[in-house]
């Protein structure tokens, strides 16, 4: 299996901020990287599939960038509706898999 | 807009069979584009892919779960579901059901259910 690692597994941060989040694959995936966002309750969100190309409806403020191993999930400035769990996902080989998740909270 | 609403017990006993079904409005399972998802979620932890299944039966399973699971499509209720056997507390989490779908090229969870907590406990 492909192991996700995600950094930092938590982060505090203001509204306006630059949030960076980082995704390190085990092998190389190419660019079959998505990333979602988690709230409590309620269905998770597709933002960014194949590393890099934003979800129909998510704001541009969101942005993924990175390939082979190591990608990077950004918001430029941080909203109130960003506080939230994300994940990034491997689409490379079954069994799909999934990081442990970014928690950002309110500074 | 496309909607998916997981239902099912929430409490399980151990060693018996966890099955949950997801109801699809919105949409139609009986399409040729995309497959239908099971995610979980355990206390704490990140997501664990469960399967995919088509409507046509074909199915795409976790190895670390196959030999538990079943995964059905019941397109004149437009619903697909889920069925894991001789259940443990390591199975107790949030099971998402989702749509599988292709963009260009990539293989993406682009709709999701809110998710059902079963708890696995006597």
């Amino acid at each position: 299996d492909i192991q996700m690692t995600q950094s930092p597994s938590s982060l505090s941060a203001s509204v306006g901020d630059r949030v960076t989040v980082t995704c390190r694959a085990s092998q190389s995936i190419s660019t079959f990287l998505n990333w979602y966002q988690e709230k409590p309750g309620k269905a998770p969100k597709l933002l960014i599939y194949g590393a890099s190309s934003l979800q129909s409806g998510v704001p541009s403020r969101i942005s993924g960038s990175g390939s082979g191993t190591d990608f990077t999930l950004t918001i430029s400035s941080l909203q109130p509706d960003d506080f939230a769990t994300y994940y990034c996902q491997q689409s490379y080989s079954t069994p799909w898999t999934f990081g442990q998740g970014t928690k950002v909270d309110i500074k | 807009q496309l909607q998916l609403q997981e239902s099912g017990p929430g409490l399980v006993k151990p060693s018996e069979t966890l099955s949950l079904t997801c109801t699809v409005s919105g949409g139609s399972v009986a399409s040729h584009s995309y497959y239908w998802a099971w995610i979980r979620q355990p206390p704490e932890k990140g997501l664990e892919w469960i399967g995919d299944i088509f409507y046509g039966g074909r199915t795409y399973y976790n190895p670390s779960l196959e030999s538990r699971l079943t995964m059905s499509v019941d397109t004149s209720k437009n619903q697909f579901s889920l069925r894991l056997t001789s259940v443990t507390a390591a199975d107790t989490g949030v099971y998402y059901c989702a749509r599988r779908a292709y963009n260009s090229g990539r293989l993406l969870f682009d709709y999701w259910g809110q998710g059902t907590l079963v708890t696995v406990s006597s």
